[in-house]
């Protein structure tokens, strides 16, 4: 069946530190989008990237759809960026329903 | 331009009771899906509206229901709720179809 698999589940970093969060899927997609989960739940837009890279401030991000993954890159990580990263995956064919990883849990320490 | 707001916040409630939930998009969005996020199996899709259309459902029971309105707004309703329903559920707006999804803040309900 349809699977969007992430990794790593846990990353534990020192502020300063660089990071790179992958997320595998099982076919083909026509919407690939990033988000990071704030303490209270919400989910905030930080990629759309069916395809190709993207960068934003210290975040950037690459979609190779023909292989079938995409990479979050977090550079010079802050406190702030603590929090549950989600990549979510529509495929060809469903619509607009979203299919989620199980996510990667970021601490990023002082 | 405002984004997608969801009411109410949280919402406490018993087993039997019936809920609604309400979702306002983005100004200009017309489609509109709903999630269910649980910490046992993650954000599951619910079903999505476009133009008070339900064009795509879920694995979930008859118990869970929606509605999208002509102003493009969207409830769903959960009936004879369970301890199992307990959850976050989060509301997403996107301009058409295969388009960035945004998602509200969410309501939180728990079911005692």
């Amino acid at each position: 069946g349809i699977q969007v698999e992430q990794s790593p589940p846990d990353l534990i970093l020192q502020e300063g530190a660089n990071s790179t969060l992958r997320c595998n899927f099982s076919d083909s997609v026509n919407n690939l989008q990033w988000f990071h989960q704030n303490p209270w739940g919400q989910l905030i837009n930080l990629f759309y990237i069916p395809s190709g890279t993207k960068q934003n401030g210290r975040l950037s991000a690459t979609t190779v759809a023909t292989e079938r993954y995409s990479l979050l890159y977090i550079s010079s990580s802050q406190t702030t960026d603590s929090g549950v990263y989600f990549c979510a995956v529509g495929f060809q064919g469903g619509s607009e329903k979203l299919v989620f990883g199980k996510g990667t849990k970021l601490t990023v320490n002082p | 331009k405002a984004g997608v707001t969801q009411t109410p916040r949280y919402l406490i409630k018993t087993r039997g009771q019936q809920v609604t939930l309400s979702c306002s998009p983005i100004s200009g969005h017309r489609s509109v899906s709903w999630y269910q996020q649980t910490p046992g199996q993650g954000l599951q899709f619910l079903f999505e509206y476009f133009s008070e259309t339900q064009r795509n459902k879920g694995n979930f029971p008859g118990r869970f229901s929606g509605r999208q309105f002509s102003n493009s707004r969207s409830e769903m309703n959960v009936s004879t709720l369970e301890l199992g329903d307990s959850a976050l559920y989060l509301c997403a707006s996107s301009l058409q179809a295969v388009n960035e999804q945004f998602f509200g803040p969410g309501t939180r309900l728990t079911v005692l």
